[in-house]
């Protein structure tokens, strides 16, 4: 069945980085995009972004551009979002989710950023 | 950027009851419109698709309905495991937006 796993729940330092991975499944990787959606503590869903599976051309909504990179392993069929320069306000769930419908998500990955 | 107004932001209801949740556009946006159900730590799951599509597996009792800028999301009759949060989504133009949320309680 279409999957995708994302990698394990990080803790980070202020001004660090992060990688975080989301492997699909059960589908051909490069006939959807793949979106990444931010879910901070106790708040709702925004939209980050997506990548185009085929030329790895990223998007960014306002306000992810700088520190947020999308980048691509087609190989290994897997799309990572890296933070860079982490801050407090970073601390939040991070999910992929497929094609534009954004079906289906991968399980989360818990992302805090504390001294 | 299309903005999404979801209301009620929450709403009480008992088992059996009928509730309805919308959501409203800035601009049109076709039915480029899904719904999407989140519980507690889980991720959200795809309820309806271009607004009004049932997704495979989504008991009948969830509906979907609207285009343009007009929205809603029907529940029949609620049950138990229907209490959670709901939000739409807009995929007709990035960036793409959801609504605030609206939770659901007993």
């Amino acid at each position: 069945q279409v999957q995708l796993v994302q990698s394990g729940s990080e803790l980070k330092k202020p001004g660090a980085s992060v990688k975080v991975s989301c492997k699909a499944s059960g589908y051909s990787f490069t006939t959807f995009g793949l979106n990444w959606v931010r879910q901070a503590p106790g708040q709702g869903l925004e939209w980050m972004g997506w990548i185009n599976t085929i030329t790895g051309n990223p998007t960014y909504a306002q306000g992810f551009t700088g520190r947020f990179v999308f980048s691509l392993d087609t190989s290994v069929s897997t799309t990572y979002l890296q933070i860079n320069d982490l801050k407090a306000e970073d601390t939040a769930v991070y999910y992929c989710a497929r094609d534009a419908v954004l079906d289906p998500w991968g399980q989360g990955t818990p992302v805090t950023v504390s001294s | 950027d299309i903005q999404m107004t979801q209301s009620p932001s929450s709403l009480s209801a008992s088992v059996g009851d009928r509730v309805t949740i919308s959501c409203r556009a800035s601009q049109g946006i076709r039915n480029d419109l899904g719904w999407f159900q989140q519980k507690p730590g889980k991720a959200p799951k795809r309820l309806i698709y271009a607004a009004s599509s049932l997704q495979s597996g989504v008991p009948s009792r969830f509906s979907g309905s609207g285009s343009g800028t007009e929205f809603t999301l029907t529940i029949s009759s609620l049950q138990p495991e229907d209490f959670a949060t709901y939000y739409c989504l807009q995929h007709n133009s990035s960036p793409y937006t959801f609504g605030q949320g609206t939770k659901l309680e007993i």
